[in-house]
């Protein structure tokens, strides 16, 4: 199972929007709506912050929301504020594995 | 709230051995779907392995099978990762985490495991 395909990197100034793209394939991404997002700080716990490709759980602030279309999963980040920096991964349920992961993309929050 | 503490971490020699640990608190642990997840240092993360809440179903990554196994002590609120075999690869970080719904909602500080002579 291959990991997903993400940005290595994408920056933004505070107050602006960002998007991450996660691109899979149909049998990851495109075959179900099992897709999350986590934030980590290194050397911290990773944080749970987008469920079911839309779903914010609770005490994730509303800035940060998640869509799919075809393949391509994708987080946005609006209104990017200083604590936003850190490594976001994707994840998909899949049909063989039964988990992947994304590469992975740091966002700087220039 | 929910608490998972990892443990059991260290240095061994490629072709050695290790137990990690996970203690559950904070939550009804036999409710759960556990998994452990790793990073290598400098990559991203990897699934790694999972067990349903019974321990009757359980999944392993490709690059695992055959030298880890996952069990859990729902008893003791525990989760366990037990790994032989150990290559330079497997070198990282090694997080549990909870389950949900096909998504990891609660995860450890993580138990850094070095394979290296």
């Amino acid at each position: 199972q291959s990991a997903l395909t993400q940005p290595a990197s994408v920056s933004g100034s505070p107050g602006q929007s960002i998007t991450i793209s996660c691109t899979g394939t149909s049998s990851d991404v495109g075959g179900y709506n099992y897709v999350s997002w986590y934030q980590h700080h290194p050397g911290k716990a990773p944080k749970l912050m987008i469920y079911a490709v839309g779903n914010r759980p609770s005490g994730v602030p509303d800035r940060f929301s998640g869509s799919k279309s075809g393949n391509t999963a994708s987080l946005t980040i609006s209104g990017l504020q200083a604590e936003d920096e850190a490594d976001y991964y994707c994840s998909s349920y899949t049909s063989s594995s039964p988990y992947v992961f994304g590469t992975g993309t740091k966002v700087t929050v220039l | 709230q929910v608490q998972l503490l990892e443990s059991g971490g260290a240095l061994v020699k490629p072709g050695g051995s290790l137990r990690l640990s996970c203690a559950g608190s904070g939550f009804i642990f036999s409710d759960y779907y556990m998994n452990w997840i790793r990073q290598a240092p400098g990559k991203g993360l990897e699934w790694v392995s999972y067990i349903s809440n019974s321990g009757s179903t359980i999944f392993y990554a490709d690059s695992v099978k055959g030298r880890f196994t996952i069990s859990r002590d729902n008893a003791k609120n525990s989760l366990y990762l037990q790994m032989n075999s150990l290559r330079a690869e497997d070198t990282a970080v090694y997080y549990c985490a909870t389950e949900r719904l096909r998504y990891f909602d609660h995860w450890g500080q993580g138990t850094l495991v070095t394979v290296s002579s």
